[in-house]
């Protein structure tokens, strides 16, 4: 079966600090990975997503980047964090298959990173 | 932006059934409705999804209209743990799938 991990569970960064956030899948093969962020009270907001190894779409500008090194793992980055940047942090796949083949293009989403930039 | 619109809040008594609204105007022929959860500090799960007919999983029903301009997620018999955000999305499968949430309907199961 597939799984998806997220670390750290918790982050408390000072401002302008770095950051990196990993997330790898377990089970599956050439997924799609998508990074979204969830301000406090607020919906969920797409910041990237990638089809391939080196294959990295942003949504939004912003202080953030993400990178894909290998297969089935995303990693999301920032060098110098912002106060804005606080957020749940939540990493997410989907199989390659078409939506005629149902449930194939589900989002599984990980457990999230909780980031409190001071 | 979110192609859906969905009440803020509802509320439901343990046991019966809840009913939400999602509406999607000016959804197009080739774009799905998919229902998501969000429990508190969790990330979002997937419920159910349709294109025209109605749909039936081991966690809820799927009822969308005739002319797909809106739907109504059902759970049956709504528990406790049913308390979450639930978030009606409109989407088309082109490349990676990229889900577009609104601010979704706050739903708090009463004992």
């Amino acid at each position: 079966s597939q799984t998806i991990h997220q670390w750290p569970a918790t982050l408390v960064q000072p401002v302008g600090s770095p950051l990196s956030l990993e997330c790898t899948v377990e089970g599956t093969s050439n997924p799609n990975l998508y990074w979204y962020r969830q301000a406090a009270g607020r919906g969920l907001q797409l910041l990237f997503y990638s089809v391939g190894i080196g294959q990295i779409s942003s949504e939004v500008p912003q202080n953030l980047s993400a990178s894909r090194p290998q297969d089935r793992q995303f990693i999301l980055s920032s060098k110098k964090l912002l106060l804005s940047d606080s957020g749940f942090y939540l990493c997410a796949w989907s199989g390659q298959g078409a939506l005629g083949s149902g449930r194939a293009n589900e989002q599984f989403f990980g457990p999230g990173t909780r980031l409190t930039v001071l | 932006d979110a192609k859906t619109t969905q009440p803020p809040s509802m509320d439901c008594a343990e046991g019966r059934a809840a009913n939400l609204p999602c509406n999607h105007s000016t959804i197009s022929g080739n774009e799905y409705v998919y229902w998501y959860r969000q429990i508190h500090s969790q990330g979002p799960q997937y419920i159910i999804h349709g294109l025209k007919n109605n749909e039936t999983n081991e966690m809820a029903s799927l009822i969308i209209t005739e002319d797909r301009k809106s739907s109504t997620l059902i759970l049956p018999h709504a528990t406790l743990r049913d308390t979450a955000v639930y978030y009606c999305i409109v989407r088309v499968a082109s490349g990676a799938q990229k889900l577009v949430f609104g601010q979704g309907t706050r739903l708090t199961i009463n004992p």
